[in-house]
């Protein structure tokens, strides 16, 4: 089956500091890749819709220009948390869309591990 | 907007037991609908999917079921396990290429 990568797993951070994670599609290319968060306890709640070549359509909400996101080839997403505060703590999740046609077998997400960051 | 409801929202149950977790979306014109397993500080495991044209998927001791028109869907565990212990995510999607809306999520403990 498909397969997509986080990297890093996890990360630790100062306050004020940038951190870049790295969505990857390792067997397939995405067109679309979407970036979710999950705080403690919670479900997951979508951040931003990537499209490759594009700028990315970000949920109501999510500060475009604190989480910044790179989507410049069909295998590779990075999501950029800018000057990163303790709130921003979270696990954050993207997954990849493996598309076929619609009227064929239809698309497919595939979830990456996620990436727990946390800011001190 | 597409909500997603899960009920219950925890479980506690003997090992052995069959058990049913139920989820429920506002909004029935969806393209498909996933269950997820979740176990703590993890990432998603998928377990069945559920085309629109579909009432249901089976893997294994699972069983999902799909009433589009009411807006429900229902997991079914088979003599569970506790190995089966997770969360459970229930997710929908509006159409082709769109994203997931996810459930809050029902957190089951198997108990041995």
């Amino acid at each position: 089956g498909a397969v997509v990568s986080q990297h890093p797993s996890r990360v630790i951070c100062k306050s004020g500091t940038s951190v870049k994670i790295e969505c990857r599609s390792l067997d397939f290319q995405a067109t679309t890749m979407f970036w979710y968060r999950q705080f403690p306890k919670q479900s997951l709640m979508l951040m931003a819709t990537s499209n490759e070549g594009s700028k990315a359509t970000y949920e109501q909400g999510v500060e475009k220009d604190k989480f910044l996101i790179n989507h410049a080839s069909l295998t590779l997403s990075t999501l950029t948390v800018t000057s990163a505060h303790p709130e921003d703590s979270s696990f954050y999740i993207c997954s990849a869309s493996l598309e076929r046609g619609i009227f064929l077998a239809g698309d497919t997400q595939y979830f990456g591990p996620g990436t727990r960051l946390t800011v001190l | 907007k597409q909500e997603v409801t899960q009920i219950p929202a925890a479980l506690s149950v003997p090992e052995g037991e069959n058990l049913v977790l139920n989820c429920s979306f506002t909004d029935s014109a969806i393209y498909n609908l996933q269950w997820f397993r979740q176990d703590p500080g993890k990432g998603l495991t998928s377990l069945l999917l559920i085309q629109s044209s579909q009432r249901e998927q089976t893997s294994g001791r699972l069983n999902a079921s799909l009433d589009k028109s009411s807006g429900r869907s229902t997991l079914y565990i088979a003599a569970s396990q506790p190995g089966d212990s997770a969360t459970y995510l229930c997710a929908v999607r509006r159409g082709y290429g769109q994203n997931f809306v996810f459930g809050p999520g029902t957190r089951l403990s198997v108990l041995p």
